[in-house]
């Protein structure tokens, strides 16, 4: 199974604060890699999939970036709504595997 | 818009049986993969298993391999987790989603709100 690594496990930023995450995979993933956003109590949400192809309705302020073993999620200009869970997934191989997920909170 | 709508969670003693569905609205069913994802109280999301648009084929976590079964059908836009043999480790909030579509599988674009299963005695 390919295990998926996040970092950090949780951060506080500030509004307008650019944030990123990093997410690595235990072997080569290509691009297949996608990133959501869980926010208490609510199903995750689609952000960006291909490792850098926002999806329809994602905010820009969403970018990601990477290949092979190693991934970021960056956050421009954070929000007040961007206080969430994310996750990072990759889509290469069955079983599918999540990393275990940063929590970011607004100071 | 797309829906997709679980039911079916509850209550369960170990060893009990259960059976998931979520009912799918406002897209063309039988032309995407499915998947389950549950997320236990507190903790991450763990990936369970997946169906082809077809219903040709399937593959589930080592964690409930021989347990769980999941189907479609895709006359009534249903999807199905039959879950046997059930123990406390699977108590969940369990999630139904679709996958993006061709070129994009495994990425998964629309989420139902979850069904909460709990095990215990």
């Amino acid at each position: 199974d390919i295990q998926m690594t996040q970092s950090p496990s949780s951060l506080s930023a500030s509004v307008g604060d650019t944030v990123t995450i990093t997410c690595r995979a235990s072997q080569s993933i290509g691009t297949f890699l996608a990133w959501y956003q869980q926010k208490p109590g609510t199903a995750p949400k689609l952000l960006i999939f291909h490792a850098s192809s926002l999806q329809s309705g994602a905010p820009s302020r969403f970018s990601g970036s990477g290949s092979g073993t190693d991934f970021t999620l960056t956050i421009n200009s954070l929000q007040p709504e961007d206080s969430a869970t994310f996750y990072c997934q990759q889509s290469y191989s069955t079983p599918l595997t999540f990393g275990g997920g940063t929590k970011v909170e607004i100071k | 818009q797309v829906h997709l709508v679980e039911s079916g969670g509850g209550v369960v003693q170990p060893g009990g049986s259960l059976r998931l569905s979520c009912a799918a609205s406002g897209l063309t069913f039988s032309s995407y993969g499915t998947h389950w994802v549950r997320q236990a109280p507190g903790k991450g999301l763990e990936w369970v298993a997946v169906i082809a648009h077809d219903g040709s084929n399937t593959h589930y976590a080592d964690s409930v391999k021989g347990r769980f079964t999941i189907s479609r059908d895709n006359s009534k836009n249903t999807l199905y987790l039959q879950m046997n043999s059930l123990r406390a480790e699977d108590t969940a909030v369990y999630y139904c989603a679709r996958e993006k579509g061709t070129g994009t599988y495994y990425v998964l674009d629309y989420w139902g709100q979850g069904s909460l299963v709990t095990v215990s005695s």
